[in-house]
């Protein structure tokens, strides 16, 4: 199965900041690459698809880059609807697999 | 707007069934593949099933193949997952997931999305003695 590895595991950080999340394959991937957002009891949500596409109703402040192995996900202006948990997820080969999660909180 | 909403999720005993079903709205599900995806209790995310639209095809994660059916009935835009042989492991939230497109095969090979654009809010499912 291919192995996906975020870092960082945790962040702290402030409304306005800029943040960046990683996420590397243990293969080259392509660009078949999605991003998640969980808060607690709440369903996941689909962020970017394609390493860069912005899912429709997604706002703009959120962004997707990065091919082969590896990969990022960057929120341009942290607003208080943020703070969650944030999955990187491959769709190159079956099983798809995620990532252990970036858990973003609040500084 | 597009909903799923999971159903069965309870407490078993190790060994045991369970059935859980995910009821569908806001799309058409008979074209629509759809996902079974869970996460145990602190840990992340982990994919289950997938079922394609018209249920000829599916594929289970190796964790669970041979226990667990994934199946369903277009005519009631349900999504079933029946859970025989459930082991501690098998604790967690599930949660149905649409997927962005349905299945689409050629002559040599299958392509599936594995992109999950609508979820469920989940079920809790609790394996214990």
């Amino acid at each position: 199965d291919i192995q996906l590895t975020q870092s960082p595991s945790s962040l702290s950080a402030s409304v306005g900041d800029r943040v960046t999340i990683t996420c590397r394959a243990s293969q080259s991937i392509s660009n078949f690459l999605n991003w998640y957002q969980h808060k607690p009891g709440k369903a996941p949500k689909l962020l970017i698809y394609a390493a860069s596409s912005l899912q429709s109703g997604v706002p703009s402040r959120f962004s997707g880059s990065g091919s082969g192995t590896d990969f990022t996900l960057t929120i341009s202006s942290l607003q208080p609807e943020d703070f969650a948990t944030y999955y990187c997820q491959q769709n190159f080969r079956t099983p798809p697999t995620f990532g252990q999660g970036t858990k973003l909180e609040i500084k | 707007e597009v909903q799923l909403l999971e159903s069965g999720g309870g407490l078993v005993q190790p060994g045991g069934s369970l059935r859980l079903s995910c009821a569908a709205s806001g799309l058409t599900f008979s074209t629509s593949a759809m996902n079974w995806v869970r996460q145990a209790p602190g840990k992340g995310l982990e994919w289950v099933s997938f079922i394609s639209g018209s249920g000829d095809y599916t594929f289970y994660a190796d964790s669970v193949s041979g226990r667990f059916t994934i199946s369903r009935d277009n005519s009631k835009n349900t999504l079933f997952l029946q859970m025989n042989s459930l082991r501690a492991e098998d604790t967690g939230v599930y949660y149905c997931a649409k997927d962005q497109r349905d299945i689409y095969c050629d002559s040599t090979h299958c392509s599936k999305a594995y992109t999950f654009d609508i979820w469920g809010q989940g079920t809790m499912v609790t394996v214990s003695s």
